[in-house]
C-alpha cells in the first residue's frame, strides 16, 4: 500500500510568487495536516483537515491557505512568498482527527529566492 | 520557554551504548508522539502513547503523565539509528501537534 505521497519533492520559486504543495494520503485516512520545518528547528503546525473541513489552524499568517477534497487529498496553498517561507513542508495522513499514529511524507522543500 | 523541551540537543555515543533522550513538556496532552527524522528529511512515527511504557524491538518509550515528561530508550545503539529524534505532544481535537526542536543523535561504530 502506498504511504502518504507528497508533491513536488522540491520547489524554487521568486518572493512575491504563489505557490502550491500536494499532498496524497494512505488510503482509508481522512485526516491531513500540515507542518513546516525551517532548518534546524522543529516542525510547526499549520493546518489539519479531516473529512474536508479544516479542523485546527496553527499561528501563520493568511497567506497560508489549504484545503482537503473529496478523496481525502489535500493542497497547501502560500501567497505572495517570502524568503521566509523557504522551509520543509511536511504532510501527514491518520486514520481519523484524534489520537491516531501519524504517517508522514518526505516532505516538499520549498526555496524562496 | 517552549511548550515542548527536549534533552539533550546533540548526543554522540559508540556502537553498543544505551541511549536515553527526554522530553518535557507545559501542556496538558491527549496523547505524545516520538518521531524519527533522518537527513533526507522524512519522519518515521516511532511510538504514540498516552500512558505507560511501549516497546519496539530496540526502542522503548515511556511516558509520566503526572510529571509531564517522556524519554525514548535505544539499547544497543547502532550507527543506522543516527538520526533526529522527535517528541510532540498532541494537545487535543483541534489536531494542534506541539514538537521540540529534536535531539541529534549520532552513533559512532
Amino acid at each position: 500500500d502506498a504511504g502518504v505521497t507528497q508533491s513536488p519533492t522540491h520547489l524554487i520559486k521568486t518572493r512575491g510568487q504563489q505557490v502550491t504543495l500536494r499532498c496524497s494520503p494512505i488510503s482509508g485516512h481522512k485526516s491531513v495536516s500540515w507542518y513546516q520545518q525551517v532548518l534546524g528547528q522543529g516542525p510547526q503546525f499549520i493546518f489539519q483537515y479531516y473529512e474536508k473541513e479544516e479542523r485546527g489552524r496553527g499561528n501563520f499568517p493568511d497567506r497560508f491557505s489549504a484545503r482537503q477534497f473529496p478523496n481525502y487529498s489535500s493542497e497547501l496553498n502560500v501567497n505572495a512568498l517570502l524568503l521566509g517561507d523557504s522551509a520543509l513542508y511536511l504532510c501527514a495522513s491518520s486514520l481519523n482527527s484524534g489520537n491516531s499514529p501519524l504517517h508522514f511524507g518526505n516532505g516538499t522543500r520549498l526555496t524562496v529566492t | 520557554k517552549n511548550e515542548v523541551e527536549q534533552s539533550p540537543q546533540n548526543l554522540t555515543a559508540q556502537e553498543g551504548e544505551f541511549i536515553t533522550i527526554n522530553c518535557s513538556y507545559s501542556v496538558g496532552i491527549s496523547a505524545l508522539h516520538w518521531l524519527q527524522q533522518h537527513p533526507g528529511g522524512g519522519i518515521v512515527s516511532l511510538f504514540m502513547l498516552s500512558s505507560g511504557k511501549k516497546k519496539h524491538g530496540r526502542l522503548i518509550a515511556t511516558i509520566n503523565i503526572q510529571e509531564k515528561h517522556s524519554s525514548l530508550h535505544i539499547t544497543a545503539s547502532h550507527p543506522r539509528d543516527s538520526a533526529v529524534y522527535i517528541c510532540a505532544v498532541y494537545q487535543g481535537s483541534q489536531g494542534n501537534l506541539i514538537f521540540g526542536k529534536g535531539t541529534k543523535l549520532s552513533v559512532k561504530p
